[in-house]
Parts: C-alpha cells; sequence; structure tokens
C-alpha cells in the first residue's frame, strides 16, 4: 500500500465550482505540504502545516484554502475554481526526526486537476 | 532571493552512454540538497539528500556530488529505464522551505 495517497487522481470541473483534494499518510510523519506542478514553472508551494495546529501559506496560496483534519489528513480546498488553476497537485509528508535523512519531504502519486 | 536552474533542459542518451546532469543554485543558507526522480504522471520519488560541499552519494547508476554553487547527477551506462525528469530542490536554512528547479527531462534509448 502507498505511504501517501491521493483523491481523486483527476478531476475535471467547471470555473466557479468548489472542489476538495484529499491527502492521507501512513508514514506517520507531522509535517505535510501541498504543492502545484506547472509545465516550465517546476513544482510550487501552496500550504504547509508542521502539526495538525499550524497552517502556513507558501508562495502561491491565493485562491486555496487547507484543512489539517487530522495528522494523517491534510486537505487543499479551491472556493472558486478558474482556468488557471489547471495543474497537477502533490502533496508531500516529512517528518523533523534526527539523523542525516532529516525533514526529506516524500510526494504522492499526485491529482491531475482540469478547469474548464 | 533563492533560485534553483536545472541544465540542460532535456538529455537523449543511447544506452550506456554516460552523462551528467547540473543543478545551480543560489540559496541564502542551504540546508539539504535534494535529487528526486519523476515519471510521467506520478509523483517525485526521492533519490539523495547532500549536505555539505564535498559530499557524494551513491544509488545504482546515480551518483549525486555537490560543491558551494552546484550539484550533478552524474549517470553511468544509463539503461532505457533511467528515462525520467530529474529534479533537483535546495532547502533554506532559514525558512525551511524546498525551491525546486524546473527539472531535466532525460532520455535513454535502446
Amino acid at each position: 500500500d502507498a505511504d501517501v495517497t491521493q483523491t481523486p487522481r483527476n478531476r475535471i470541473t467547471k470555473t466557479g465550482k468548489r472542489i476538495m483534494l484529499e491527502c492521507s499518510q501512513t508514514k506517520g510523519h507531522d509535517r505535510m505540504y501541498w504543492y502545484r506542478q506547472d509545465p516550465g514553472l517546476g513544482l510550487r508551494l501552496i500550504y504547509y502545516s508542521f502539526d495538525v495546529k499550524d497552517i502556513n501559506k507558501g508562495e502561491i496560496s491565493d485562491g486555496y484554502s487547507v484543512s489539517r483534519q487530522a495528522q494523517a489528513k491534510f486537505s487543499l480546498s479551491l472556493e472558486s475554481a478558474i482556468p488557471n488553476q489547471t495543474a497537477l497537485y502533490f502533496c508531500a509528508t516529512s517528518s523533523l526526526g534526527g539523523g542525516a535523512s532529516t525533514d526529506t519531504q516524500y510526494f504522492g502519486p499526485g491529482t491531475r486537476l482540469t478547469v474548464l | 532571493e533563492d533560485q534553483v536552474t536545472q541544465s540542460p533542459e532535456a538529455l537523449r542518451l543511447q544506452e550506456g552512454e554516460s552523462s551528467s546532469l547540473n543543478c545551480s543554485y543560489t540559496v541564502s543558507g542551504l540546508r539539504g540538497l535534494f535529487w528526486y526522480r519523476q515519471d510521467p504522471g506520478k509523483g517525485p520519488e526521492f533519490l539523495f539528500t547532500l549536505y555539505s560541499a564535498g559530499e557524494e552519494k551513491e544509488k545504482e547508476r546515480l551518483k549525486a556530488t555537490l560543491t558551494k554553487k552546484e550539484s550533478f547527477l552524474h549517470i553511468t551506462a544509463p539503461k532505457p529505464e533511467d528515462s525520467a525528469t530529474y529534479l533537483c530542490a535546495v532547502r533554506n536554512s532559514n525558512t525551511g522551505k524546498l525551491i525546486f528547479g524546473q527539472g531535466t527531462t532525460l532520455q535513454v534509448k535502446p
């Protein structure tokens, strides 16, 4: 079973609709992230959460909101989707443990979102 | 401003033809340089973390090296299954955030 799962894997929606993307992890990590990936622009951070009560904006948070329902669950919402939010969305997790592999981020399989 | 630049954008190799991918970076305090592999339609898969200049790490046909300004991912005798996009990222020690490059898409032909 995958350590980081995302649902849905593909979604087509219309402009103005509200949509939620969900992320679950079984890695036991305390930190979770949402990124979007666009051709030619690389991965950009939308929001991140270091624990259940901690939510922080990334570099491109406008038009998005998040909810950390539990340590293992982190959801991303688009309140009113617009076409330029068409992209690949990835959830990632990490843990600030000890050792050389401290805070390495591990990614989910992604959600392909199309806004018409 | 923190920045990561990867070159080339695309690379085509024949099977067995060794080469290197470059990742140049500027960051206000480096706390790790990361290499990921990404297959089409999938999430990035973690390969290596390097923390200090002179450090090297190897995994099968891949070897990553780090200097104060750049990192190289050396691919020795590549196989078609090494075809993927390779992403480089640096972590800012002040913010803790990762800054990704745009990736190098590698195609290895049999």
